[in-house]
């Protein structure tokens, strides 16, 4: 299976600072990589699709890039309701792995 | 809207089995895929396996020898069965669809999970 490393576990931010989240995948996964935003007590929900996509409706202060191992998730400018866990997916062969999380707290 | 709705047990006993229904509209089955996924404290989040527009299954295999996913297109249903369920198997479980059809495995639209826990 392929592993995805997710770094840092843990951000603690300030309203208008600048987030970044990456991911290490343990083999190239082309650019087949999501990011997904969870907020307590919901499902996640789709932000970014193959590495640097937005999805519909994703205000543009989300961004990804990335290719083949290595991959950055960005929030340009954090505002509060960005609280949340913010996770990447892998689609590029099964079994689809997910990284460990990123919380993300607003001071 | 695309929607899909989970039915079924919050509680199951050791060593029994967990039965899912994940009742989708907005869409049909025959050009879409269904999968699941689930997520615990512990583990994080774990693909589980998907059932296919065509009806043909993928399962992590980790879980192959346990799992059982199965649909009825016309009732606009998926069936999600894991046998032998343990305590580490305690977890919210989702199913879950990409929006493109084909073999995209990126979820855009999700049920609202089902909380299982195992305890006698």
């Amino acid at each position: 299976s392929i592993v995805m490393t997710q770094t840092p576990k843990f951000l603690l931010v300030s309203a208008g600072d600048r987030v970044t989240i990456t991911c290490k995948a343990s083999q190239s996964v082309s650019n087949d990589v999501a990011w997904y935003q969870q907020k307590p007590g919901q499902s996640p929900k789709l932000l970014i699709y193959y590495a640097s996509n937005r999805y519909t409706g994703v205000p543009d202060r989300f961004t990804g890039s990335g290719y083949g191992t290595d991959f950055t998730f960005t929030i340009s400018t954090v505002q509060a309701e960005d609280l949340a866990v913010y996770f990447c997916q892998q689609d590029y062969s099964s079994p689809f792995t997910f990284g460990s999380g990123t919380k993300l707290e607003i001071k | 809207q695309v929607q899909l709705k989970q039915s079924g047990p919050g509680l199951v006993q050791p060593s029994q089995s967990l039965s899912i229904t994940c009742t989708v509209s907005g869409f049909s089955l025959t050009s879409y895929g269904v999968h699941w996924v689930r997520q615990s404290p512990g583990k994080g989040l774990e693909w589980l396996g998907v059932i296919w527009r065509g009806g043909s299954t993928d399962y992590n295999a980790a879980f192959m020898s346990r799992l059982s996913i199965t649909k009825d297109n016309s009732k606009s249903q998926v069936f999600f069965k894991m046998n032998s369920l343990q305590a580490d198997d305690t977890a919210i479980y989702y199913c879950a669809k990409s929006p493109l059809t084909g073999t995209s495995a990126w979820f855009a639209y999700w049920g609202q999970g089902t909380l299982v826990t195992v305890s006698a």
